[in-house]
């Protein structure tokens, strides 16, 4: 099973509000990330958690938040954003232990901000 | 850290290979290059990927040039939903990070 999962599929949030966006693995990856993904364009890295631990911040604005509870959980916590931050949302996993080793995404969250 | 350069668009007709090309040139000696697709914004899907020696498996072939500067999907008898954007890949040496190029668009036609 190569499945990873993301809530909720579809968000609209206004510029106050504060939502979060989540994602699940229950492969026994231990690493996980998040990117984003704007129309016609490719996806662009956000963040990576190792065993836990945020490894890589792609200089990402501190209106996303990341969290990684555990193992399979991964969070991203959002809170004043911009009509510029609505995008396709996607979250991934591999196995966390060798560079260079294949990522496996899930479906995304799409994000409209008003 | 290397990137990739993709033809924009592609047409195929159905039943027929697709030959879906990539140049890595300044790719290092132990980065991995990658092939994934996406359908219609959903999550990309992993196809194959390679490091020196040609790979197959029951999705697609990918040839690396002996240089590996450049290499080639290859989708055997590609069908209508094959339709996609294809991303070619370079995993960056020393990190868990994917570099994605801009992608093909495939389209297969009838």
């Amino acid at each position: 099973d190569t499945e990873v999962t993301q809530t909720p599929k579809h968000l609209v949030m206004g510029m106050t509000n504060k939502k979060s966006l989540k994602c699940e693995q229950h492969m026994g990856h231990r690493a996980m990330y998040w990117y984003k993904q704007k129309a016609k364009k490719p996806p662009e890295l956000m963040f990576v958690y190792s065993y836990e631990k945020l490894s890589i911040n792609e200089s990402v604005p501190s209106r996303f938040s990341p969290e990684c509870p555990n193992s399979s959980l991964l969070n991203l916590h959002l809170h004043a954003l911009q009509p510029e931050d609505s995008a396709l949302y996607l979250c991934a996993s591999s196995h966390g232990g060798v560079e260079g080793e294949t990522q496996y995404f899930g479906p995304g969250t799409r994000l409209l901000v008003l | 850290d290397a990137k990739t350069t993709q033809p924009p668009s592609m047409d195929c007709a159905e039943g027929r290979a697709a030959n879906l090309p990539c140049n890595h040139s300044t790719i290092s000696g132990n980065e991995y290059v990658y092939w994934y697709r996406q359908i219609h914004s959903q999550g990309p899907q992993y196809i194959i990927h390679g490091l020196k020696n040609n790979e197959t498996n029951e999705m697609a072939s990918l040839i690396i040039t002996e240089d590996r500067k450049s290499s080639t999907l290859i989708l055997p008898h590609a069908t209508l939903r094959d339709t996609a954007v294809y991303y070619c890949i370079v995993s960056t040496s020393g990190t868990y990070k994917y570099i994605f190029g801009t992608g093909t668009r495939l389209k297969v036609l009838a």
